[in-house]
């Protein structure tokens, strides 16, 4: 049980264009999910927190308009990078956890999409 | 803000080899510790936290106030146990930190 998928796996974008990566958890319902990014060698770098049917809490020093994130049911999760430039190249992660039960509030991850914008 | 540290990027025992990977965080409260580990090529999968006291796959962690330390231990390595091994804490109703991350490798 608690898996959690993403989709795109990868996806390889062009300057500018906007980019849409969903997260999904396939056998629970997530109350909470939670966006990360990893760079190169380095560690998962929490960007929001997203509440079912609420905005997402975005850390400091992520652009809420650059990155959009909604969560509009408690199995679903997207992460829309707009306009997105090589900068943006990375390795976004999702989590997803439930308060209840035996999950415990235990975050459960995705694989991972892996961004390159040309 | 809590933050974690694994001072160890990476580190490389035989197999049959006791191993440590060290992790330490500072918090001012009582946090909730994680040990996460993600193998080749697969997601980043929870190994064990402290409030269950588990023991998974052989490994236990100790968590200890006075040196916040939460150090991830198995007496004997295995090769399938080399992976990125990511300790991570979470205090209160705050967001989940992780350290930069310990390589470990089991060689045969």
């Amino acid at each position: 049980g608690a898996v959690v998928s993403q989709h795109p796996s990868w996806v390889i974008c062009k300057s500018g264009t906007s980019v849409k990566i969903e997260c999904r958890s396939l056998d629970f319902q997530a109350t909470t999910m939670f966006w990360y990014r990893q760079f190169p060698k380095q560690s998962l770098m929490l960007m929001a927190t997203s509440n079912e049917g609420s905005k997402a809490t975005y850390e400091q020093g992520v652009e809420k308009d650059k990155f959009l994130i909604n969560h509009a049911s408690l199995t679903l999760s997207t992460l829309t990078v707009t306009s997105a430039h090589p900068e943006d190249s990375s390795f976004y992660i999702c989590s997803a956890s439930s308060p209840t039960g035996w999950l415990q509030e235990t975050q459960y991850f995705g694989p991972g999409t892996r961004l390159l914008v040309l | 803000a809590q933050r974690v540290t694994q001072p160890e990027k990476l580190l490389s025992v035989f197999k049959g080899a006791p191993v440590e990977l060290k992790c330490n965080y500072s918090y001012s409260g009582s946090p909730e510790l994680f040990w996460y580990v993600q193998y080749s090529r697969q997601r980043l999968q929870l190994l064990l936290r402290h409030i269950s006291r588990e023991s998974i796959k052989g490994f236990t962690a100790d968590l200890n106030k006075g040196e916040t330390s939460f150090h991830l231990k198995k007496p004997f390595a295995q090769e399938e146990d080399s992976a990125m091994y990511y300790c991570a804490c979470q205090g209160g109703s705050e967001k989940l930190v992780f350290g930069k991350g310990t390589k470990l490798t089991v060689n045969p």
